[in-house]
């Protein structure tokens, strides 16, 4: 009930394409879901979030789309940059913004 | 946003032996955390360390392997005790503000 499933664990994608990465929860007191970016050797640095009750938030080329009936919530990279080659987690709080649960992670590479 | 500084950034240890970890963030902040990130995988929190009262333990953890200071609202030390070669992992400080969280860049420990 606890876990944040995300898929896919790599992703590989042509410079200015479309990355997408899922995640899917089960516990729906979860009212907090943020994405975060993980370069090598640094910490994790928080991306964009969403709470449930709203289905799509966007800032700048970064996009989480939310279905609450599902319990399923995904990011979307538009025109994905060599910069965006990062490692990109999913996390879910049913305590605010506190007591994170970590999805396992995309690698995602953008091919120049 | 909050400025963590984690120190040491990397670490090689011995076996047997305690490494203590300092977290100083740039603003006084009422929750730290203190997160666990094995090689390749997520994020798993430890335990949560509040300014004057005893951390609060994730299941799994606890406070004689993972000793936890928090002397202010600035600061914090994680203790890894004993260490084993299965202690080689990240660890990360963490706090909140502004109902977000933000990360350090994190101990990179290896334990011998």
């Amino acid at each position: 009930q606890q876990q944040v499933k995300q898929s896919p664990q790599s992703l590989i994608v042509q410079k200015g394409g479309i990355s997408i990465i899922n995640c899917a929860y089960e516990n729906t007191a979860f009212d907090y879901f943020p994405w975060y970016q993980q370069f090598p050797g640094k910490g994790p640095a928080l991306l964009i979030a969403i709470r449930p009750d709203v289905s799509e938030k966007k800032e700048g080329r970064f996009t989480i789309s939310f279905n609450k009936s599902a319990k399923q919530f995904s990011l979307h990279i538009m025109d994905s940059q060599p910069g965006d080659s990062a490692t990109y987690f999913c996390a879910a709080s049913y305590l605010g913004f506190q007591k994170l649960v970590f999805g396992t992670g995309t690698r995602l590479l953008v091919s120049p | 946003s909050a400025v963590i500084s984690q120190k040491p950034s990397r670490d090689i240890c011995q076996r047997g032996t305690s490494l203590t970890i300092q977290c100083q963030v740039d603003s006084q902040v009422t929750m730290m955390f203190w997160y666990r990130q094995q090689p390749g995988q997520s994020l798993t929190l430890i335990a949560t360390a509040n300014q004057g009262s005893e951390a609060t333990y994730e299941s799994g953890f606890v406070i004689d392997k993972f000793p936890i200071s928090r002397p202010n609202l600035t600061f914090s030390t994680l203790t890894v005790s004993n260490m084993s070669p299965e202690d080689s992992s990240i660890y990360l400080c963490s706090v909140s503000t502004n109902e977000k969280l933000f990360f350090g860049s994190g101990t990179q420990l290896s334990v011998l």
